[in-house]
């Protein structure tokens, strides 16, 4: 597989614990929010989807926040495990190509 | 990855020569797109399709083509390669529009030496 070694904010949260990724998106037409994670060696994989008629929305073990008004998106993992380390992207579209945020590294402290 | 496969996954070519990339779906997706992916930059788009034979540009297609001739295909090729070129190339595939989410596939490192 294939990653990018990229020089990213970084997120070490313990194993067990609550993780919150961040993510400010820029255009205020954009109405459906894409998570993506990266595994290193790996193409991003698809998490959670939000649609700008909503504020949250959750999956398994995973929450996503939308807050149109200042234009800020989270991503929640719960009991955040080893698997969960990866770079996590948000994703922005307003039915254009999807325009990608640089992401954020997470990293689980066994 | 979705029956989504890249070829080759390595490739290591010098300035000046073509190169192309393959991507191959076995999803019946009417979208398919090629991104690259380089440090502080993120995913950027190179080229996208909604078609067989319909294409379009994506933010960073300067020095690369596209053709789509089967639903199953996208290739993307680089006429004369840079250096500026070395990356790690994503291609993706969407179901029914452009504003819904995208599966990508394993990725290819290209380095242009």
């Amino acid at each position: 597989g294939e990653s990018v070694g990229l020089h990213l904010p970084t997120l070490s949260v313990q194993e067990g614990d609550n993780s919150i990724i961040n993510c400010a998106y820029s255009n205020s037409a954009s109405d459906y929010f894409i998570w993506y994670k990266q595994e290193s060696g790996k193409g991003p994989q698809f998490i959670i989807d939000i649609r700008s008629n909503m504020d949250k929305r959750q999956g398994q073990r995973v929450t996503v926040l939308l807050n149109k008004t200042v234009k800020h998106l989270s991503l929640q993992i719960a009991a955040t495990q080893p698997g969960d380390s990866a770079v996590y992207f948000c994703a922005e579209t307003g039915n254009t190509p999807l325009v990608f945020g640089k992401g954020t590294r997470l990293s689980v402290i066994a | 990855d979705a029956g989504i496969t890249q070829s080759p996954r390595h490739k290591v070519t010098e300035t000046g020569t073509p190169v192309t990339l393959r991507c191959h779906q076995t999803e019946n997706h009417r979208y398919m797109y090629w991104y690259r992916q380089d440090p502080g930059h993120g995913l950027r788009l190179i080229h996208y399709s909604y078609g067989v034979k319909d294409t379009d540009k994506g933010e960073v297609s300067d020095g690369y083509s596209v053709s789509r001739s089967k639903t199953e295909d996208f290739l993307l090729t680089l006429e004369s390669a840079t250096s500026s070129q070395t990356s790690v190339y994503f291609c993706a595939i969407g179901r029914t529009a452009l504003g819904n989410e995208q599966y990508f596939g394993p990725g290819t490192r290209l380095t242009v030496t």
